[in-house]
């Protein structure tokens, strides 16, 4: 079974459109994150949430937004989509912990035209 | 907030070569600092981790190291092989809730 995954795995759309991603564990953990992959392969961090607490890279435009029904699932929300949110986004979870291994999804490449 | 650097941003080797990878970390309070190998169009997976009370860990071809003081660590892989292209991530963190910063990542071409 995969422990992290990711719908969809791509998404191509207009600009303007609003967007999601869902993600969803079943490792467990408490701890789940969003990093955004760009052209040059950097991976940056997003957001890191657990059920208690939502830390959020300054960086991030508030048109992202994460959404987490339940502890298994953390969903990505993008409104009014540019051309530069175009990247792979991946989820990723880990022990509330810390300090072992993330285990990330397979991605998702988003394509804004 | 923790700032990682990571170096070379490529690096290309000869099959059977060693390539080593360095990366930097600013924060003294983290102890965890993985290694992530990211094959082409798949997801980032761990290879190997070390955390601060260890100088030094091995896994066949495969070996990190770690200077506290100076705040940095290195991944070794002996005797490449061409599967061994990827790009490499190395990542600092904690424990508590404390998020994983990566590096920029290194692109290794190994060549047959």
């Amino acid at each position: 079974d995969t422990a992290v995954s990711q719908t969809p795995k791509y998404l191509v759309t207009q600009m303007g459109n609003d967007k999601s991603i869902k993600c969803e564990q079943n490792l467990g953990h408490d701890t789940m994150y969003w990093y955004k992959q760009d052209s040059k392969k950097f991976l940056k961090i997003m957001f890191s949430y657990n059920n208690k607490e939502l830390i959020i890279n300054e960086t991030v435009p508030n048109r992202f937004s994460p959404k987490s029904p339940d502890k298994a699932h953390l969903n990505l929300h993008i409104n009014s989509l540019e051309l530069g949110d175009s990247a792979v986004y991946f989820c990723a979870s880990s022990p509330v912990e810390g300090g072992t291994e993330a285990f990330f999804g397979q991605g998702t490449r988003l394509t804004v035209v | 907030g923790e700032n990682v650097e990571q170096h070379p941003s490529t690096l290309s080797v000869q099959e059977g070569d060693s390539a080593v990878i360095k990366c930097t970390y600013s924060d003294s309070a983290s102890n965890y600092f993985p290694w992530y190998k990211q094959e082409l169009g798949k997801r980032p997976q761990l290879i190997i981790d070390i955390r601060s009370n260890v100088g030094e860990k091995k896994d066949q071809r495969i070996a990190v190291t770690l200077n506290k003081t100076a705040k940095h660590f290195s991944l070794h892989i002996t005797e490449t092989q061409p599967e061994d292209s990827a790009v490499y991530f190395c990542a600092a963190g904690g424990t508590g809730f404390q998020k994983l910063v990566f590096g920029t990542g290194t692109r290794l071409l190994v060549s047959p």
